[in-house]
């Protein structure tokens, strides 16, 4: 089972869209969160740090269900420059560098 | 401005050749990473160093070397060791404790 685990996606979602991303984590230990935003052919940017009692940043909401081990991003009214992969990031206890999921990819359509 | 310069961008490389990939940052972190991504897939750990003249190996260091001499810099090597070496290889930094990550912008290698 890989450490963490995303639907690859692709969503396809219409402007002004609310769309949902789920990822779940393997270690139950796992001690930071965080979700990356990669443009195509570009680095990852850090898009937020995931807190337990959950954080907004303008459009982006992300949760984490520690009961679960899952870790959600949440964007509202969906913009065509979102349109990127979303990277799930773990990092867990003993291990100094972070662990990235595969992404799910999110084309916003007008 | 303070940021990580990986260089060069795109790199080609004839099989059984060695080849260092050059990483540098002056934000003054501690730690510095290379990561390896293929098409489709996540970024996948080589090796880490938390201190300069201290490094680690990653989930996947088979064919690759790193030094720390400076805590500026990271080279990496893929040696001919490397059995599939074609990938966009990322840099990044934190300040130690595993917090997010800034990253460079990547070499895209290529062997020929």
């Amino acid at each position: 089972r890989k450490e963490v685990e995303q639907d690859p996606g692709p969503f396809n979602v219409p402007e002004g869209a609310t769309v949902a991303f789920n990822c779940t984590y393997s270690n139950s230990a796992s001690q930071s969160f965080f979700w990356y935003r990669q443009d195509c052919r570009k680095e990852p940017k850090l898009l937020m740090s995931v807190y337990s009692s959950g954080n907004e940043d303008g459009r982006f909401t992300a949760q984490l269900n520690r009961a679960s081990q899952y870790i959600s991003l949440l964007i509202r009214d969906s913009k065509l420059s979102d349109s990127a992969t979303y990277l799930c990031v773990v990092n867990g206890p003993g291990r100094r560098a972070l662990t990235f999921g595969s992404g799910t990819r999110l084309q916003v359509q007008p | 401005d303070g940021g990580i310069t990986q260089s060069p961008k795109y790199l080609f490389r004839k099989e059984g050749q060695n080849v260092t990939l050059s990483c540098e940052q002056n934000l003054n972190h501690d730690a510095m990473y290379w990561y390896r991504q293929d098409p489709g897939q996540g970024l996948r750990l080589i090796y880490y160093s938390q201190i300069v003249n201290d490094f680690q190996k990653g989930d996947i260091a088979e064919g690759y070397s790193v030094s720390r001499e400076k805590k500026e810099s990271f080279p990496l090597t893929v040696t001919s060791a490397q059995k599939n070496p074609t990938a966009f290889y990322l840099c990044a930094s934190s300040m130690g404790t595993p917090d997010g990550y800034t990253f460079g912008s990547g070499t895209r290698l290529t062997v020929v």
